[in-house]
C-alpha cells in the first residue's frame, strides 16, 4: 500500500518555464512533507520542507504547496534551470506522533531543456 | 566532512550467494537509516538505528535480510541468500537526533545490487 503517491513518472519542461511536480498521500497522520532531489549515481539531497501547519513555503526558486484537506502537495519550480534535472522524491513524516520514519514516493524525473 | 560513506559502489553476484553491503554514518549522528530503491516501490525504509539499536525493522521484507550497527560507525546490511528480485539501489542514511524536523537525513551514495 503506497501511502505516498507520485503519479508522474516523468515531466519535461523548457527552461525558464515553470515545474510542477505532484504527491499525494493517504495517511492523516502526516504531518510533515519534505522534497529530496537525486542526481544520477548519488544519494538523495534535501530540498525543501513543509509543516502541516503551514499550507505555503518558499526557498528561492523552489516553493511547496500543501493542500492538507486534499491530501495533496505540490513543489513549484520558477524558473527552471537545465540544471534541475534530476529525480525528485516526495517524502511524509508523522512527527507528532513521535516516528523518525520517512515514506517516500517512487519519485518524478523532471528533464529541463533548453 | 566525508558524508555517509557507503561501499562497495556495485556489486553482482549470482542467485544464492551472500551479500555484505556497508556503511559509514557521518560522525556525530545519532541515527542510520538503511533504504531500497526500485523503480516499483520509489525508497522504502527497510530498517533504522538509534543510538546502535534498531528501532524500527518492519521494512525488511523477508528473514533473508539482516542488519547490524556494531558501533556508531559502521553498519551492514546483509542478504543470504540473494535473490534476482532483490536487485536494486540500496542506500544508507544518517541524521542527528531528532530536532523535531526529519529533514536531516544525509544519504550516502548508494550501492547498486544486480543479482544473477
Amino acid at each position: 500500500d503506497q501511502q505516498v503517491k507520485q503519479n508522474s513518472p516523468s515531466l519535461s519542461v523548457q527552461e525558464g518555464r515553470i515545474s510542477i511536480l505532484n504527491c499525494d498521500y493517504t495517511n492523516s497522520m502526516f504531518d510533515y512533507f519534505l522534497w529530496y532531489k537525486k542526481y544520477p549515481a548519488e544519494g538523495p539531497t534535501f530540498l525543501i520542507s513543509i509543516s502541516s501547519i503551514k499550507d505555503k513555503n518558499e526557498d528561492g526558486r523552489f516553493t511547496v504547496f500543501l493542500n492538507k484537506s486534499a491530501k495533496h502537495l505540490s513543489l513549484h519550480i520558477v524558473p527552471s534551470q537545465p540544471g534541475d534535472s534530476a529525480v525528485y522524491f516526495c517524502a511524509a513524516s508523522a512527527l507528532a506522533y513521535n516516528t523518525d520514519k520517512l515514506i517516500f514516493g517512487t519519485g518524478t524525473r523532471l528533464q529541463v531543456f533548453p | 566532512d566525508a558524508g555517509v560513506i557507503q561501499s562497495p559502489r556495485h556489486e553482482v553476484t549470482e542467485m544464492g550467494q551472500e551479500v555484505t553491503l556497508r556503511c559509514k554514518p557521518i560522525s556525530g549522528h545519532d541515527y542510520l537509516f538503511w533504504y531500497r530503491q526500485t523503480m516499483m516501490r520509489g525508497l522504502e525504509l527497510l530498517i533504522y538505528f538509534n543510538n546502535n539499536v534498531p528501532i524500527d525493522d518492519s521494512g525488511m521484507p523477508e528473514d533473508r535480510f539482516s542488519a547490524k550497527m556494531p558501533n556508531a560507525s559502521f553498519s551492514t546490511l546483509k542478504i543470504q541468500p540473494s535473490e534476482p528480485r532483490d536487485s536494486a539501489v540500496y542506500f544508507c542514511a544518517s541524521s542527528l537526533i531528532r530536532t523535531g524536523k526529519a529533514d536531516t537525513q544525509y544519504f550516502g551514495p548508494g550501492t547498486r545490487l544486480t543479482v544473477l
